[in-house]
């Protein structure tokens, strides 16, 4: 079955340097959601879409924007990024068929020298 | 972490032991996840129990929900090397689709 696809799957940028982070849904899920995960650290929600709208917005940086396109691939733009930027970050989508259950693809992980 | 405490931060165990990893919650919700993640890698969906259920089974996965006492507990029966992962429960909110908060994570070793 076709899962979610991130990428790039690693990243290294200096700081102050801008990234892109891509993830493509599993085809027909409706929502998309952004997670960062630092070292050692839970998952912690951004950001979600929901049929190209903006849903929910957790903790994530003004200096980060996020949106979803009309083929429902979505984007995370990180400008002057920090030091404290390096983690993981999980991209997830979500169908109406089975509310609830997120699906999440396999992370970008970005380090920030 | 936003969501509450996982306990126990880590387990070893032998391999065929059983593994009972315990989470706890601050808010109400509408149901709790368990998610496994190997070692830097993503997160794989285990199960999910809404918070009308008490009790649930995936092969050799139970989880129990209380929701009196904001609790949920993950059992893997008959554990193997393979199981070896860190295991994070997750709340949502909703019944929609609404963002998770994770636990902080139990890290789950099986010696064989």
């Amino acid at each position: 079955a076709a899962g979610v696809i991130q990428s790039p799957r690693h990243l290294i940028k200096e700081k102050r340097e801008t990234a892109t982070l891509k993830c493509y849904p599993i085809p027909r899920h409706d929502t998309v959601y952004w997670y960062q995960q630092g070292p050692g650290q839970d998952p912690q929600f951004l950001i979600s879409f929901y049929e190209k709208m903006q849903s929910d917005k957790g903790s994530i940086p003004d200096r980060f924007s996020a949106q979803q396109f009309s083929d429902y691939h979505s984007e995370l733009n990180m400008s002057s990024l920090e030091l404290g930027d390096s983690a993981l970050y999980f991209c997830a989508s979500s169908s109406r068929q089975r509310r609830g259950t997120q699906y999440f693809g396999p992370g970008t992980r970005l380090t920030v020298l | 972490s936003q969501q509450g405490e996982e306990d126990p931060q880590a387990l070893s165990i032998q391999e065929g032991e059983n593994a009972t990893m315990n989470c706890s919650y601050k808010t109400s919700i509408n149901n709790l996840q368990w998610y496994r993640q190997n070692s830097g890698r993503g997160l794989v969906h285990l199960i999910l129990i809404r918070s009308n259920e008490r009790e649930k089974h995936s092969g050799r996965l139970r989880v129990t929900l209380d929701t009196s006492k904001k609790s949920s507990s993950l059992l893997i029966t008959a554990s193997r090397a393979a199981d070896t992962a860190s295991y994070f429960c997750a709340t949502a909110r909703g019944a929609g689709n609404t963002p998770l908060v994770f636990g902080k994570g139990t890290r789950l070793s099986v010696i064989a």
